[in-house]
């Protein structure tokens, strides 16, 4: 079975702009969250998608948003960048309670 | 309100030396506990999840729900468990996201 794959897996941003992040889910996978992974602050849940539906998110700003398609891909979008912002991005599939995590999106924000 | 903590950043020990990584979590109700490793260049995958009592690679963890605790535990330390760490929790359902510790990173010195 193929993995979680995500695309980009690097991005470099200008502070002000808008980002797509995308992730495609491990075949049968319903479920996708997305975190994000900074030195200071770990990994952090943004927010969890489950058959369209946004089930379950984090405390982030506004400005993070994301959506599911029918075909269980996932996209995060994050509107005026900041420099906070750089960080790995991480998507997980899951079908129960265990997740499956893709290699990440590397976003430097300068 | 849900927190996994880790106190430990760094922890360093020779090959055959005996390992515990400590977590410890705050949460009210039954949490699922579960520990993440992420080897070098390596995406983050699960280990092991207090729910199949499975000793891998060598590893095992115990809940202690009287001490609100999940460490995890080696007998004899290889090389190729130098790796990060994360100790993480989610609801028994299945519903609620993954909160995560920091991480340990955890270096075995030959």
């Amino acid at each position: 079975k193929a993995g979680v794959t995500q695309t980009p897996r690097y991005l470099i941003k200008t502070r002000g702009q808008q980002v797509t992040l995308s992730c495609s889910p491990i075949s049968g996978h319903r479920s996708v969250s997305w975190y994000q992974q900074t030195p200071g602050q770990g990994l952090q849940f943004l927010f969890e998608y489950f058959s369209e539906t946004q089930r379950n998110k984090g405390n982030f700003p506004g400005r993070f948003s994301g959506r599911q398609f029918s075909n269980s891909r996932s996209e995060m979008n994050v509107s005026t960048l900041e420099l906070g912002d750089s960080a790995l991005y991480l998507c997980a599939s899951s079908l129960d309670t265990e997740q499956y995590f893709g290699p990440g999106t590397r976003l430097t924000v300068t | 309100a849900q927190r996994v903590t880790q106190p430990e950043k760094l922890l360093s020990v020779f090959k055959g030396a005996p390992v515990e990584l400590k977590c410890n979590y705050s949460y009210s109700g039954s949490p699922e506990l579960f520990w993440y490793v992420q080897y070098s260049r390596q995406r983050l995958q699960l280990l092991l999840r207090h729910i199949s009592r499975e000793s891998i690679k060598g590893f095992t963890a115990d809940l202690n729900k009287g001490e609100t605790s999940f460490h995890l535990k080696k007998p004899f330390a290889q090389e190729e468990d130098s790796a990060m760490y994360y100790c993480a929790l989610s609801g028994p359902s299945g519903n609620t996201p993954l909160v995560f510790g920091k991480g340990t990173r955890l270096s075995v010195i030959a």
